[in-house]
């Protein structure tokens, strides 16, 4: 089943902090982050596999609650670059992804 | 280190053709997955194999799809005949570590 994503776009001036959040109605093994770039392809940022865990990349952090079944990617200080659509994945002990929607995220300068 | 080079780049062919799309990752992977992405329903994974075997097909949309990997550096992805509503952009990605994909660049096909 498909993971929900919130919201489905941001903008944001740069400098601004956002929270892009993630849900499933199933349980969940881990939670995978990407972000792709218009007219590229999606790059990993991040996996998540414990409840509660958080992890970091650059000033992009992610928490994952297992038994809300619920993930948040937090950009701090948006930067132009952060530019793009952002997707969650969701995986239940097995070797494939599903992904959401994704989330589009524009920072104005 | 990780590479994917996918065949063509862009594909423009007209409804009843057979398109085969190509997926060659610079060095073997154990995994390698085929994704179908669109502004509806997003990125959906159609097919994956271990080893050149495939696994879980069930993303596959119809009989009219069909993949192969004869070896670990070779896959294709076949619709026979197309649609209008398979245009999309398709990637392959290959796993790189535990669960971290690496996506080829895609091949954006449009069927009139």
């Amino acid at each position: 089943q498909q993971p929900v994503q919130s919201p489905q776009a941001v903008i944001l001036r740069e400098g601004e902090d956002a929270v892009i959040n993630c849900s499933s109605s199933k349980a969940l093994y881990s939670v995978h982050w990407y972000r792709q770039k218009h007219g590229e392809a999606p790059v990993f940022l991040m996996i998540l596999l414990k409840g509660g865990e958080q992890k970091g990349h650059e000033k992009i952090s992610a928490s994952f609650n297992e038994k809300k079944q619920q993930s948040s990617l937090y950009l701090t200080a948006s930067q132009l670059s952060y530019s793009g659509t952002y997707f969650c994945g969701t995986s239940n002990r097995d070797d494939k992804i599903i992904f959401g929607k994704g989330t589009r995220l524009h920072i104005l300068p | 280190d990780a590479g994917v080079i996918q065949s063509p780049r862009h594909e423009v062919t007209e409804m009843g053709q057979e398109v085969t799309l190509r997926c060659k990752p610079i060095s073997g992977h154990d995994y390698l997955f085929w994704y179908r992405q669109t502004m509806m329903r997003g990125l959906e994974l159609l097919i994956y194999f271990n080893n050149n075997v495939p696994i879980d097909d069930s993303g596959m949309p119809e009989d009219r799809f069909s993949a192969k990997m004869p070896n670990a550096s070779f896959s294709t992805l076949k619709i026979q005949p197309s649609e209008p509503r398979d245009s999309a952009v398709y990637f392959c990605a290959v796993r790189v570590s535990y669960n971290e994909q690496f996506f080829g660049p895609g091949t954006r096909l449009t069927v009139l």
